[in-house]
């Protein structure tokens, strides 16, 4: 059974910095690309950026670019996201997913097949 | 940047009513959109990818239409359990965007 768990929900204040996790097992996990998605309190959905699990190649939206950092460890079948310093504005839900498909250098053909569970993530003084 | 426009933003409907949301996108994006569904407090769900095809498991009462810019998801018999908010998503190029939402509630 595919399965994407995340970690647990985070409070935190402005300026921390923070690393939430997102484990795929059940599949190969260097067969599929991993994508972040935000939702933020009571809005919609928000594609945030894409990584190759063995780490070669991530692509970024230019509204997260610099914000953020995505990152994976394919031995430990982990990708990640990560702030070096949260803002009240991050608060959030943040979901991990499988992409059913492929990418180039200029798009990402598919799906998200399968999704976390999701991470709340509240930063709050 | 490719901008979707999802419409309307929220309907209410009866048990049995057909239900259609339309997904415009600001360029031609080919037949490359995905609908999804998300129920309150849960991930979303991937219902129809490549602007027609149903996923596994999915009750053929959703169906999704359309190519290049004008897209159109429909529940042809709504069901109590389709209450939910729904989601475009386009895939063309670069960041992938979704639709800002519909959300189907019970009249």
């Amino acid at each position: 059974e595919v399965q994407l768990v995340q970690s647990r929900a985070e409070v935190k204040k402005p300026g921390e910095s923070l690393k939430i996790s997102c484990q795929g097992s059940g599949y190969r996990f260097t067969s599929h690309w991993i994508g972040w998605v935000r939702q933020m309190p009571g809005k919609g959905l928000e594609w945030m950026g894409i990584i190759h699990p063995d780490g070669s190649d991530t692509k970024y939206s230019p509204s997260f670019q610099g914000q953020v950092t995505i990152s994976a460890d394919s031995s430990i079948n982990t990708a990640y996201l990560q702030w070096r310093s949260l803002k009240a504005s991050d608060t959030a839900i943040y979901y991990c997913a499988r992409q059913e498909g492929y990418c180039t250098p200029t798009s990402c053909y598919g799906y998200f097949d399968f999704w976390g569970q999701g991470t709340l993530v509240t930063v709050s003084s | 940047d490719i901008q979707m426009t999802q419409s309307p933003s929220s309907l209410s409907a009866s048990v049995g009513d057909r239900v259609t949301i339309t997904c415009q996108a600001s360029q031609d994006i080919n037949n490359y959109l995905n609908w999804y569904q998300q129920k309150p407090g849960k991930a979303p769900k991937v219902l129809i990818y490549d602007a027609s095809n149903l996923e596994a498991g999915v009750p053929s009462r959703f169906s999704g239409s359309g190519s290049g810019t004008d897209f159109t998801f429909t529940i042809s018999s709504l069901q109590p359990e389709d209450i939910a908010t729904y989601y475009c998503q386009q895939y063309d190029s670069l960041p992938q965007a979704f639709g800002q939402g519909t959300k189907v509630d019970l009249k």
